[in-house]
């Protein structure tokens, strides 16, 4: 079974700075997709960015990137110009590919808070 | 075009009673999964679902719960004779058939408290 890892359950950070929340995976798959979900105190999920497994440049969006080292099963987010807004769970996902059902697995996620 | 939509936003239960929890998906969207949010923790996959299948329901407890999503109408998760331990956030998803079906959009989620 496939098993999704954040290891931070609590991280922060100041206005303006960078901050990186980790997630690792364990699958035996070699197709699939991973994703960062962001859920604010309105418990609205909401999709930051997705990696196709078979891509090995990785994921942009704006002021968020990820770190994919498929080899590693490593999968983590980096959020650049931390604004207030950006306080939240942060929830990594992973789902097979290879099929046609694309339940989603995941972590137990971050929680992201700013620093005043 | 209206998101997923999901009601009741809240709902209160006594032990012992029923819970139904209803999901539209986004217009064109044939493929609804749910999940269930516990207290600190992440969502976890229950069911997935396409007009009137269950295409898998590995996630569901075996006795209490069940789900359909008929020709006509939402998706609705029901949950019978409820206990404490339901007390969760219970999300939906929809993707499309077809274009990207990978990509899931989620409701606002109803939240459950058994009381």
């Amino acid at each position: 079974a496939q098993t999704v890892t954040q290891s931070q359950p609590e991280m922060s950070v100041q206005e303006a700075e960078t901050v990186t929340l980790s997630c690792t995976y364990d699958t035996s798959e070699s197709d699939y997709y991973l994703f960062w979900y962001k859920q604010p105190p309105s418990r609205q999920m909401i999709l930051v960015i997705r990696q196709e497994a078979y891509k090995q440049q990785n994921a942009t969006e704006n002021r968020f990137s990820v770190n994919f080292q498929k080899a590693a099963k490593s999968f983590s987010l980096k959020i650049s110009d931390s604004q207030l807004g950006d306080a939240a769970m942060y929830f990594c996902a992973y789902t097979y590919s290879g099929g046609s059902n694309y339940k989603l697995t995941f972590g137990k996620g971050t929680l992201l808070t700013m620093n005043p | 075009n209206a998101g997923v939509m999901q009601n009741p936003r809240h709902l209160v239960r006594r032990r012992g009673q029923e819970a139904r929890l209803r999901c539209s998906p986004m217009k064109g969207h044939s493929h609804v999964y749910w999940y269930r949010q516990l207290p600190e923790e992440g969502l976890k996959f229950m069911v997935y679902l396409q007009k009137e299948n269950i295409i898998d329901e590995s996630g569901m407890p075996k006795e209490r719960f069940s789900a359909e999503f008929p020709k006509e109408g939402p998706s609705i998760l029901r949950i019978q004779q409820v206990v404490r331990g339901d007390s969760a956030a219970y999300f939906c998803a929809s993707s499309p058939r077809t274009g990207d079906p990978h990509e899931q959009y989620f409701g606002p989620g109803t939240r459950l408290t058994v009381t």
